[in-house]
């Protein structure tokens, strides 16, 4: 099974601040890549993925993420954040099955 | 625009009650699945339905068992609670293939004495 890394925990910001989340996957061949994110008391919701193509992804909401295949990274930005992004993210990988492996998510929160 | 439907969104067990949750999807998916979320740990995937008639074990499969009732529902049935089984569960569908996304029900918050 993979093992997905997320390296933030809590991150606490200001709105207009920029947002990055760093996510690293340990399987090096070829992986689907997902951002979803979990509003208060909501279930998860889909805001991109990768599975080929131009590594550089846009989703909803304006957030991006990109893809380095040689750093086993998939990290999420977003410009400037809003406090309606106040949420916890979670990254998820997956090879050629179906079994979905999740990070242990970030908590973002953004103080308006 | 239902998508996934689970109930019930919340329970309370005694330790060695019985308890099944119920899943339902109203997109035509043949993938279906079940998760749970603890605190620090993510989702961790329980058991998963390729394709109506199957079931497969995920990550964390003791103590639970599934049925695929058709096409639209799947349940995840714990025979025997347990307090370490105090968690929320999500159930999701997707389209076949593992580059689809998968779409969540709202959960169900399970806490078991």
């Amino acid at each position: 099974a993979q093992s997905v890394s997320q390296h933030n925990h809590h991150v606490i910001l200001s709105e207009a601040a920029s947002l990055e989340l760093g996510c690293n996957y340990s399987y090096g061949g070829t992986v689907n890549l997902f951002w979803y994110v979990q509003y208060p008391g909501q279930h998860l919701q889909l805001l991109l993925k990768y599975f080929s193509g131009d590594p550089l992804v846009k989703g909803i909401k304006g957030f991006e993420a990109e893809f380095i295949k040689s750093k086993f990274s998939f990290n999420l930005r977003k410009p400037s954040v809003q406090w309606s992004d106040t949420a916890e993210y979670f990254c998820a990988v997956n090879e050629a099955d179906y079994k979905l492996s999740f990070g242990a998510g970030t908590t973002v929160t953004v103080r308006a | 625009n239902a998508g996934v439907t689970q109930t019930p969104k919340f329970q309370v067990l005694k330790t060695g009650q019985s308890m099944t949750l119920q899943c339902a999807q109203d997109m035509n998916h043949n993938s279906m699945y079940w998760y749970r979320q603890d605190p620090g740990m993510g989702l961790r995937l329980i058991y998963y339905s390729a394709s109506e008639g199957t079931t497969d074990k995920g990550e964390v499969p003791n103590g639970y068992n599934v049925s695929r009732l058709n096409k639209r529902e799947f349940s995840l049935r714990l025979e025997s609670a347990a307090p370490s089984q105090t968690s929320v569960y999500f159930c999701a569908s997707s389209r076949t293939g593992s580059n689809q996304p998968q779409h969540f029900g709202d959960g169900t918050r399970l806490s078991i004495l």
